[in-house]
């Protein structure tokens, strides 16, 4: 199975700054999601990509998806100290039962006060 | 929102017990949920994926005999970790796809921080 990568690995910004988290795959897909994980604490979905889009919005996150790259970049501007915790992509890609994702390894991201 | 819980948050067994964790959807339906299995500073490891009221489909490398995973309802997927030994301490993390969702969107549980002594 697939894997994303996401650099860097760990990122430590101060607040108020913006954060850039990219993410790579190696297989065509269907869709790309984002989900951030708290410290010893299950995931929350961000926002999710499809293949045919290019970029989407929400809130303070950007996130950019390019197919021919099979690549894509998370933004958050305006970073808060809440903001700390680790991201992680997630692809999930044609052929692939039950609508199973692949995770990559996640960024950790250190917003400092 | 939807979600899901995972019982218990932390559980602490001795080496050759069994242990269940239960993961529920408590707003909506699942005919699928996942498990994950989370080494510390780690990304999640797809272990199976179980289907209410079928056999659980298990990832390449995961012993089925030793992680039983039942679907019983629409609601509840439980993993047990029979015969638990030390390698086995880990944060195993359940999800759930909306049955009524178009989506790919998983929903995660708090996740279960098992150890093995």
């Amino acid at each position: 199975s697939q894997q994303g990568e996401e650099d860097p690995q760990a990122l430590s910004i101060q607040e108020g700054e913006n954060a850039t988290m990219n993410c790579s795959y190696k297989t065509s897909i269907n869709n790309l999601q984002w989900y951030r994980q708290n410290s010893g604490r299950g995931l929350v979905h961000l926002i999710l990509i499809r293949s045919n889009e290019r970029e989407k919005h929400s809130g303070r996150l950007r996130v950019t998806l390019d197919t021919s790259k099979k690549s894509s970049s998370l933004l958050i501007t305006a970073s808060r100290a809440a903001d700390t915790a680790s991201y992680f992509c997630a692809t999930d890609f044609p052929g692939a039962g039950s609508y199973q994702l692949t995770f990559g390894k996640g960024t950790k991201l250190s917003v400092i006060p | 929102g939807a979600v899901v819980s995972q019982h218990p948050s932390r559980v602490i067994c001795k080496s050759g017990t069994s242990v269940k964790i239960e993961c529920r959807s408590l707003d909506f339906q699942a005919t699928t949920m996942f498990w994950y299995r989370q080494f510390p500073k780690k990304s999640l490891m797809l272990m199976a994926t179980s289907n209410e009221g079928s056999k659980a489909t298990y990832e390449q490398g995961v012993e089925k005999d030793k992680f039983l995973i039942n679907h019983a309802s629409l609601t509840l997927s439980t993993l047990t970790v029979t015969s638990a030994h030390p390698e086995d301490s880990s944060f195993y993390i359940c999800s759930a796809r909306d049955i009524g969702a178009l989506s790919y969107e998983q929903y995660f549980g708090p996740g279960t921080r098992l150890t093995v002594t």
